[in-house]
């Protein structure tokens, strides 16, 4: 089946400096992935849509440049934490869809996610 | 803007039962719906996709129903087993982007 790979998946950092993290999709093209932020007991909150060869699109609330996101090829897309924050400490996860196929019958599969703990 | 409930919240049964958890979403104008499994610590899972003009579909011990009329699908789990623990999430896919509930967060005690 469809594999996402998130790396890494749990990263420690202080206050001020900068984290990268890639997803790629290993089996198949992505135009678009899709960045979340997972808080505790609460739903996936979309960040940004990724588009490949083009500007993401960021969600109402939150900060691009804070939130760097590159998708150079069709099968990677990072995200930089730049100067991070205390506040920026989450569980960040990303998902694609295949680009081959219609939106209604490809399902989104995702990353194993990135634990980020900023001190 | 869409929004997506699940009921119940938790959910705690003795192994062997028959599970059936809830999600509920206010616009019909989707185009899917996913059921996902999101196992501590980790990313989502898809188990299930049910397309708009589609009204269930099934996966060994898993099912699914979409009714988009009443805005509703269910996740029935047969023969539940203590390796089902997990939380389980439906995103609702409208606008090529799924809004997604918080989930049912399932314990299967032996």
């Amino acid at each position: 089946g469809a594999v996402v790979s998130q790396h890494p998946s749990r990263v420690i950092c202080k206050s001020g400096t900068s984290v990268k993290i890639e997803c790629r999709s290993l089996d198949f093209q992505a135009t678009t992935m899709f960045w979340y932020r997972q808080f505790p007991k609460k739903s996936l909150m979309l960040m940004a849509t990724s588009n490949e060869g083009s500007k993401a699109t960021y969600e109402q609330g939150v900060e691009k440049d804070k939130f760097l996101i590159n998708h150079a090829s069709l099968t990677l897309s990072t995200l930089t934490v730049t100067s991070a924050h205390p506040e920026d400490s989450s569980f960040y996860i990303c998902s694609a869809r295949d680009a081959v196929g219609g939106v209604e019958s490809s399902p989104l599969h995702f990353g194993n996610g990135t634990r980020l703990t900023v001190t | 803007k869409q929004e997506v409930t699940q009921i119940p919240a938790a959910l705690s049964v003795p192994e062997g039962e028959n599970l059936v958890l809830n999600c509920s979403f206010t616009d019909s104008a989707i185009y899917n719906l996913q059921w996902f499994r999101q196992d501590p610590g980790k990313g989502l899972t898809s188990l299930l996709l049910i397309q708009s003009s589609q009204r269930e579909q099934t996966s060994g011990r898993l099912n699914a129903s979409l009714d988009k009329s009443s805005g509703r699908s269910t996740l029935y789990i047969a023969a539940s087993q203590p390796g089902d623990s997990a939380t389980y999430l439906c995103g609702a896919g409208g606008s090529y982007i799924p809004t997604f509930g918080r989930g049912t967060s399932l314990i299967v005690h032996p």
